[in-house]
Order: structure tokens, then C-alpha cells, then sequence
């Protein structure tokens, strides 16, 4: 069946640089594609999205990249703080006549080192 | 201030006996929706609901009811709870939009034990 799902299960990255936390997805009629992060002990927390017709966004420090050929996605975060320590989450959503499927995908550990 | 609440936080029960879990958001938003998340399987839809009266099934909706009866309210409901219903719960909401995503907004969540 179709499926969204993140390469690696964590990821340690050192104070001050660069993440990139990868995805793949399988279903080609996906209408957006959405970055989630969830901190310990809370609910997930929304960080950026990307409509299927595009294939860059930025916000605050993150970068969502999408390449539509490969079906892949990713979440580069600037300078990650230790504020940035947590589970992210990709998910992709299906939008068929009004109604909206979200599939989420199964989760990277961002570790981020002093 | 914007949130979504669920009641309990923490439940532990018994097999078979009926629950409600509770959900409330204060955005006026249409969209609601409940998630599951058990380790290593991230997080699955449930029920989700676009407006009042207008609900849906999502990945697993087996063993749960749902129902919205009011904008603001999106209850779970466990008819005869199994142990393999044993996880933490999800509530979300978020306002529709015809040119984009909508942003779904969490709450807290509920941590579920069914012995």
C-alpha cells in the first residue's frame, strides 16, 4: 500500500550545525506535504509545509526540500539549538473532494550535542 | 489562549469497560481529528470529523466511536476496550482552507492502559 516513512530512526548532530532529516513517500496524488515536530511528553507541533507543485520552501531556519522524480523530502534546519532536540515528523496529506487524509510517517530522533 | 484540551491525561481501565476521552478546541475550527501513536508505528488517524455532523474513518478506526455534535467537541469513545488499545492519543483540530494545508494543532495527549 502507499506509505510516507523517514530514512534513518535518529540522528546526532552537533550544536550549531546543520540537520537535514530525510523522507520518502510512495503515493504520487499526495496534495501537501508537512513537517511535525514533538518534543518529549507533548503533541506534535506543526514547523513548515509544501504544496505537491513545489519543490522549495523556507521559514524560520528550516528548509523543506521537495523532489517530486525520487519522491523525497527533506528538513534542513539552520544552526540547530538545543531547543531544536526532538522527534520530527513527516507526513503527507491526500485531499480527495473536500475531505483530507493525513498519513504520518514513523519518526527521527534529532539529537542535537552541546 | 488557542488550544486543544483532552480529558483524562492518564487512564488506566479494564477490558470491556466503556470510555470516553474528551476533546475541546477553542478555535472554531472545522477540522478535527484523533490520532493514535504506538512506538515504531508513528502516528495513525483514527476518526476524523470536517464539520459538525460529517465524520470519517481514518487508518484504524477499528474499536472506536466518535461522533461531533458541536464545533468545539470531538469525544473518543471505546466502546469495550481491548489491550491492544493500550497507547497514546491524540486529539487535533485545524481550520480549512481552500489554498492551503491546515495547520492541525495538538493537544496534550492521552496516555491509555487497557489491562
Amino acid at each position: 500500500g502507499e506509505s510516507v516513512g523517514l530514512h534513518l530512526p535518529t540522528l546526532s548532530v552537533q550544536e550549531g550545525d546543520n540537520s537535514i532529516i530525510n523522507c520518502a513517500y510512495s503515493n504520487s496524488a499526495s496534495d501537501y506535504f508537512i513537517w511535525y515536530k514533538q518534543e518529549s511528553g507533548k503533541g506534535p507541533q506543526f514547523i513548515i509545509d509544501i504544496r505537491s507543485n513545489m519543490d522549495k520552501r523556507q521559514g524560520q531556519r528550516v528548509t523543506v526540500l521537495l523532489n517530486k522524480t525520487v519522491k523525497h523530502l527533506s528538513l534542513q534546519i539552520a544552526a540547530t539549538q538545543p531547543g531544536d532536540s526532538a522527534v520530527y515528523f513527516c507526513a503527507e496529506i491526500i485531499a480527495n473532494f473536500g475531505n483530507e487524509k493525513l498519513t504520518f510517517g514513523t519518526g527521527t530522533r534529532l539529537t542535537i550535542i552541546p | 489562549e488557542a488550544q486543544v484540551t483532552q480529558n483524562p491525561r492518564y487512564l488506566i481501565t479494564v477490558t470491556g469497560k466503556k470510555l470516553t476521552v474528551t476533546c475541546s478546541q477553542n478555535m472554531n475550527h472545522e477540522y478535527m481529528s484523533w490520532y493514535r501513536q504506538d512506538p515504531g508505528l508513528g502516528l495513525r488517524q483514527i476518526y476524523y470529523s470536517m464539520n459538525v455532523e460529517v465524520t470519517d474513518k481514518g487508518d484504524v478506526p477499528e474499536g472506536y466511536k466518535v461522533s461531533r455534535k458541536e464545533k468545539r467537541n470531538f469525544p473518543l469513545i471505546l466502546e469495550s476496550p481491548s489491550p491492544n488499545q493500550t497507547s497514546l492519543y491524540f486529539c487535533a483540530s485545524g481550520a480549512l482552507h481552500r489554498e492551503s494545508y491546515n495547520e492541525q494543532f495538538f493537544g496534550p495527549g492521552t496516555r491509555l492502559t487497557v489491562l
